[in-house]
C-alpha cells in the first residue's frame, strides 16, 4: 500500500467515549501532522512530529492526545470530546521542508 | 504574520472555459507555495508547488500556477476546465520548514 492511510474513515462517538484515530505513511517521510478541517474554517494545524518528536502543539485542548511511536505511524487519542470537535481530521506526512501528502481523513461526529 | 488569502469563495465556470483561481500570501522570506485540491469527502491532493526557479510551474491534471513576487500572488490556471475539476482548491504557504498555512479555499463548480 502506498501513500498516507487513515482509519477509521468515519467515527461517531459520544462525549464520554474514548477512541483513537490512526494514520500510517508509506512514503519514507520523517514528519507527520494532524489537521482539523471544520466547515467554513481554514484547515487548522494541530500537531507536528518530526523524527518522532513533537515539534508543534497549536494550542490544542488536552482532550486530544497525539502519539507518534515511529516515523511511519501517528495516532490521535480522543476523550471527552465536545460536539464542536466534530470535523474532518486529516493526517499528512512530508520530508523536512517538503510538500505534504495527505490521507483521506477521518470524519468524526461527536454526539 | 504569515497568511494566505483566497478572495473567491465560490467560482462557477462552463466546461471548456479557462480558469484562474487567485491566491495572495503574506510571508517575509522567499515562500514555498502550494496548490491542493479536495474532492468531497476526500483528503487533499497536491496539484503543484513552487520552491524556487522558474516562476511558472506546471502541475498535474493540466494545471499551472505563476509566482509573482511583486504582487505576492500565486494564481492557479487551467486553459480548459473539465467537469471532473469541480472541487475545492486550497492555496498554502510553508513556513518554519514544516508548517503549512492554508487559505480558506475556493469552491469550483463546473456547468456542462
Amino acid at each position: 500500500e502506498t501513500g498516507v492511510t487513515q482509519t477509521p474513515r468515519h467515527l461517531v462517538m459520544g462525549m464520554t467515549n474514548k477512541k483513537s484515530l490512526k494514520c500510517e505513511q508509506h512514503l519514507g517521510h520523517n514528519a507527520m501532522y494532524w489537521y482539523k478541517q471544520s466547515a467554513k474554517k481554514p484547515l487548522e494545524l494541530m500537531f507536528v512530529y518530526n523524527f518522532k518528536e513533537q515539534t508543534e502543539n497549536n494550542s490544542v485542548p488536552s482532550r486530544f492526545s497525539p502519539e507518534c511511536p515511529n516515523s511511519s505511524h501517528l495516532f490521535l487519542h480522543l476523550h471527552t470530546l465536545q460536539p464542536e470537535d466534530s470535523a474532518l481530521y486529516l493526517c499528512a506526512s512530508s520530508r523536512t521542508s517538503g510538500e505534504q501528502y495527505f490521507g483521506p481523513g477521518t470524519r468524526l461526529t461527536v454526539t | 504574520a504569515q497568511s494566505v488569502t483566497q478572495p473567491d469563495i465560490h467560482i462557477t465556470v462552463s466546461e471548456g472555459a479557462s480558469l484562474e483561481l487567485r491566491c495572495n500570501y503574506s510571508y517575509g522570506a522567499t515562500p514555498y507555495l502550494f496548490w491542493y485540491v479536495q474532492s468531497p469527502g476526500q483528503g487533499l491532493q497536491l496539484l503543484l508547488k513552487y520552491f524556487s526557479g522558474d516562476t511558472l510551474v506546471q502541475g498535474i491534471k493540466g494545471f499551472e500556477a505563476e509566482f509573482k513576487r511583486s504582487q505576492s500572488s500565486f494564481n492557479l490556471r487551467k486553459p480548459s476546465v473539465h467537469w471532473s475539476d469541480a472541487a475545492e482548491y486550497f492555496c498554502a504557504v510553508l513556513y518554519n520548514t514544516d508548517k503549512l498555512i492554508f487559505g480558506t479555499g475556493t469552491r469550483l463548480q463546473v456547468f456542462p
